[in-house]
Order: C-alpha cells, then sequence, then structure tokens
C-alpha cells in the first residue's frame, strides 16, 4: 500500500515570498503522484501531477513540483505567491495504471499581506 | 474534464437515520469513487462504485454502512446508513478521467446530532 506525509500542516507566507509544501510517500510499487488544492469554501482542484517524463512538472498558475525518486519526495514549490494562494494543499499517490489516490493530510498555506 | 454535482449540498440528520447522497456526472465514465473528509482530516477513500456490479470497498469500510449504487455510466449513489456522529464528515464523489486524473465533486457535508 502507498502512503503519504506532508511535513508540514501550516505554512503561514507573507506575499510575493517564495513558499515550499513538502510531500514525501512510500510505495513498493511505481507510484503516480498528484498536488490537489482546496480553495476556502470550495471543492478539490487537480493542481499538477507526476505520471512518467519529465520529473519537474508545472501548472498554470505558477506552481512547481519534482519528482525525487531517490529521496521519494514530490514537493510543490512556488516563487512568489498572491493572496489568492490561500488554500489546502493536499499531495496524492496513486500506483501506476491506477486511479485508487492515497491522501496526505493536507498542508495549509496562509498567505498575508 | 468533467462537471460532477452533489446532492444534498448539505444535511443535519439525527443519530440512527440515514442518508442517501447523488452523484451526478455530465458524461460517461467508467471509474467513480467516494471519498470521506472527516473534519481537520485528509480524504479517505471508501470505495469504487462499479457499473452493473457491486461496489469494491476499502479496509475499514462496510456494504452494510455505507451501500452504493451505480445503475450506469452517470450516475452513484452513496448511503450513510444507521448514522452516528462519528459519521460527520464531507463525502464526495470523484470520476477518473484521462491520464489518471479525478476530478471531485463539490461535497456533501453531514453533520449527525
Amino acid at each position: 500500500a502507498q502512503s503519504v506525509t506532508q511535513l508540514d500542516s501550516q505554512v503561514p507566507v507573507f506575499e510575493e515570498a517564495p513558499v515550499e509544501l513538502r510531500c514525501n510517500y512510500s510505495s513498493s510499487v511505481s507510484v503516480y503522484l498528484f498536488w490537489y488544492v482546496q480553495y476556502p469554501n470550495q471543492g478539490l482542484q487537480l493542481l499538477l501531477k507526476y505520471l512518467s517524463g519529465s520529473t519537474l512538472v508545472e501548472s498554470i498558475n505558477g506552481f512547481e513540483a519534482e519528482f525525487n525518486k531517490s529521496q521519494t519526495s514530490f514537493h510543490l514549490r512556488k516563487p512568489s505567491v498572491h493572496i489568492s494562494d490561500t488554500a489546502e494543499y493536499f499531495c496524492a499517490v496513486s500506483r501506476s495504471n491506477d486511479y485508487k489516490l492515497s491522501f496526505g493530510a493536507g498542508t495549509t498555506v496562509t498567505v498575508r499581506a | 474534464s468533467a462537471v460532477i454535482s452533489q446532492k444534498p449540498s448539505r444535511d443535519i440528520c439525527q443519530r440512527g437515520t440515514s442518508l442517501t447522497i447523488q452523484c451526478q456526472v455530465d458524461s460517461q465514465v467508467t471509474m467513480m469513487f467516494w471519498y470521506r473528509q472527516q473534519p481537520g482530516q485528509s480524504l479517505t477513500l471508501i470505495a469504487t462504485a462499479n457499473q452493473g456490479s457491486e461496489a469494491t470497498y476499502e479496509s475499514g469500510f462496510v456494504i452494510d454502512k455505507f451501500p452504493i449504487s451505480r445503475p450506469n455510466l452517470t450516475f452513484s449513489t452513496l448511503t450513510v446508513s444507521n448514522m452516528s456522529p462519528e459519521d460527520s464528515s464531507i463525502y464526495l464523489c470523484s470520476v477518473g478521467f484521462g491520464q489518471y486524473e479525478q476530478y471531485f465533486g463539490p461535497g456533501t457535508r453531514l453533520t449527525v446530532t
């Protein structure tokens, strides 16, 4: 079975500062990796994913995540955050060729002016 | 992508009663799932809703407590039976789409008193 650890439960950050959300996983088989975002009072949205190929993946709103197989990590970064990035971020993993997701506990990002 | 709706969006129920949650998708999908998000916690997969056959439940979840129907490729229901306050959660349906992506419904916020 897969498991996901998000190392930070709360990350306060000032507007225009960089942010990194850490995610580590454990699995005995190949995995796919995902970051989901849940904005206040909204549903869960897919932010980005890694299936194969380039280990650096990017989202349309400036986030990026890098798959590091040796460290079993998939950390999420953004060089300059906006107030609108305030949300809860979930790292998730599935076995390759499988849809079923295991989620981390989530990281709450609060961006302050 | 897919547009997913859930009914009801929220409900307050008395212990010992049952609630059926509906999930409707705007296109035919093979993979459909039900998750639970308990207060302050992450998402946990309850079951995979299989069209035309019995749902596949994850460890810790049983059909008697969470019966699921999937009559066609666009619709599913989850019933929370004989509810107790511990069942107070957000229940979400999701669909598998494209390259192992999942899209989530807005969720049903259930409070059991």
